[in-house]
């Protein structure tokens, strides 16, 4: 079975800073891997995913990630935060041709001004 | 379009009481899912519908839990005799076919259920 590990609870960051959030997986073969955001009161919302190809993968809100698969890891990037980006995000695996994602636990995001 | 839709969005309710939860998935999504996410824990898959296909229940915790879908749209989840343990955000997606994890899940803004 998949897991996902999210080793930051919480991570504090200034506007204007760089943004990496940590994602480890764990399957056994190659995984469809995705980065979720969710601001409060909110659903998630995709930010990317990746399923194979280019291991660097660009998404919306100019956030990117990437696939290593020597390290069983998909960490999410932003080279500029903004103060709207303050939100939990969860990373997610799903095993190909299968439905059931399995989701990490969120790393929640706080931007200070 | 409209999104996926969740009712209520906040529910109160005292331990062993039943409650049900609401889910209208994105139109022309046939794939809907069920999630719970509990406090300080990721997404928890519950229950997955696909068309008229019997659904795939195996992440139901306790027979306490059931979900229909009516005319392959509108899906409801049902706790009955709920415990504290209960308590927890409960998530619904849906999809397009052809339903593996290709297809991108978009989620609804949850209900939030707490049990007294």
């Amino acid at each position: 079975a998949q897991s996902v590990t999210q080793p930051d609870i919480h991570i504090t960051v200034s506007e204007g800073a760089s943004l990496e959030l940590r994602c480890n997986y764990s399957y056994g073969a190659t995984p469809y891997l995705f980065w979720y955001v969710q601001s409060p009161g909110q659903g998630l919302q995709l930010l990317l995913k990746y399923f194979s190809g280019d291991t660097l993968v660009q998404g919306i809100k100019g956030f990117e990630a990437e696939f290593k698969r020597s390290q069983s890891s998909f960490n999410l990037r932003k080279p500029s935060v903004h103060w709207s980006d303050a939100a939990e995000y969860f990373c997610a695996v799903g095993p190909f041709n299968d439905y059931k994602l399995s989701f990490g636990a969120g790393t929640t995001v706080t931007v200070r001004a | 379009g409209a999104g996926v839709s969740q009712s209520p969005s906040n529910k109160v309710t005292e331990k062993g009481k039943d409650v049900e939860l609401r889910c209208d998935p994105i139109s022309g999504h046939t794939a809907l899912y069920w999630y719970r996410q509990s406090l300080g824990q990721g997404l928890e898959f519950l229950i997955y519908f696909q068309g008229n296909s019997a659904p795939d229940k195996s992440g139901l915790p306790s027979d306490r839990f059931s979900a229909e879908r009516t005319g392959g749209s509108v899906s409801t989840l049902t706790i009955q005799r709920t415990q504290q343990e209960d308590s927890a955000v409960y998530l619904c997606a849906s999809s397009q076919p052809p339903f593996d994890a290709e297809e991108t899940q978009y989620f609804g803004p949850g209900t939030r259920l707490l049990v007294l």
